[in-house]
């Protein structure tokens, strides 16, 4: 198993631009979430994934979309990048299995927007 | 919002225990208590989980007192190997529920081994 792979692995991005940042996971996890993570700082939750055509809004969810249309893949889209979303972007999936919530991160993506 | 509180660093030196304690007074009924490392520049790594209790694998021990509001992460004879970030979670249970989804970390506690 690959387990979570996230690509790009870095991206540089001028303010107004939008990407799209892929997740996968080929555990057949039903739990996916995204993280970001400033210099210095804890990770914060933008959006998760519950299972397939199920997302929902984490701590910080403005700026970013998901969609959750297999259960495999979890991209994140940048709508307009800003300065403010220069960050590590961490994707995660977990098995749930009634509270467990072992989460297994893939390597981040490195954005920075100028 | 179920939210953590941790000690933001602790220093120790080589060899001996270290002992992280995580406080957790909204914890829902279902909710596990997961323990996460992180290392720099890289993503998050599981290090345990535990219900109540006690629970030990090959790396660390999970404290857990019977009213569930706080655990101690307990890593036994450290190594410089072992300064990293340590992160205490468990499922937000501001919708009642365990099954929302929503994990949300602490700040996590930076512990810096000394030699």
């Amino acid at each position: 198993n690959a387990g979570v792979t996230q690509t790009p692995k870095f991206q540089v991005l001028k303010t107004g631009q939008s990407m799209t940042l892929q997740c996968a996971q080929d555990m057949n996890h039903e739990y996916m979430s995204w993280y970001r993570q400033d210099p210095g700082m804890g990770l914060r939750l933008i959006h998760y994934s519950v299972g397939a055509g199920i997302t929902d809004q984490g701590e910080v969810p403005n700026g970013y979309n998901v969609s959750r249309s297999t259960t495999e893949d979890f991209p994140l889209r940048l709508l307009s990048a800003a300065p403010s979303q220069t960050s590590v972007y961490f994707c995660a999936s977990s098995p749930r299995t009634s509270g467990r919530v072992e989460q297994y991160f893939g390597p981040g993506t490195r954005l920075t927007v100028t | 919002l179920a939210k953590t509180t941790q000690p933001i660093s602790m220093d120790s030196y080589e060899g001996q225990e270290v002992n992280i304690t995580c406080s957790h007074n909204n914890i829902a009924t279902n909710d596990y208590i997961t323990w996460y490392q992180q290392f720099p520049s890289q993503g998050p790594r599981f290090i345990i989980q535990g219900y109540k209790t006690k629970v030990t694998n090959e790396v660390a021990s999970l404290f857990i007192p019977a009213d569930r509001k706080s655990s101690t992460l307990s890593l036994p004879r450290v190594s410089l190997s072992d300064t990293a970030v340590y992160y205490c979670l468990v499922g937000d249970t501001h919708q009642g529920s365990s099954n929302t989804g929503k994990l949300i970390f602490g700040q996590g506690t930076t512990l810096q081994v000394k030699p």
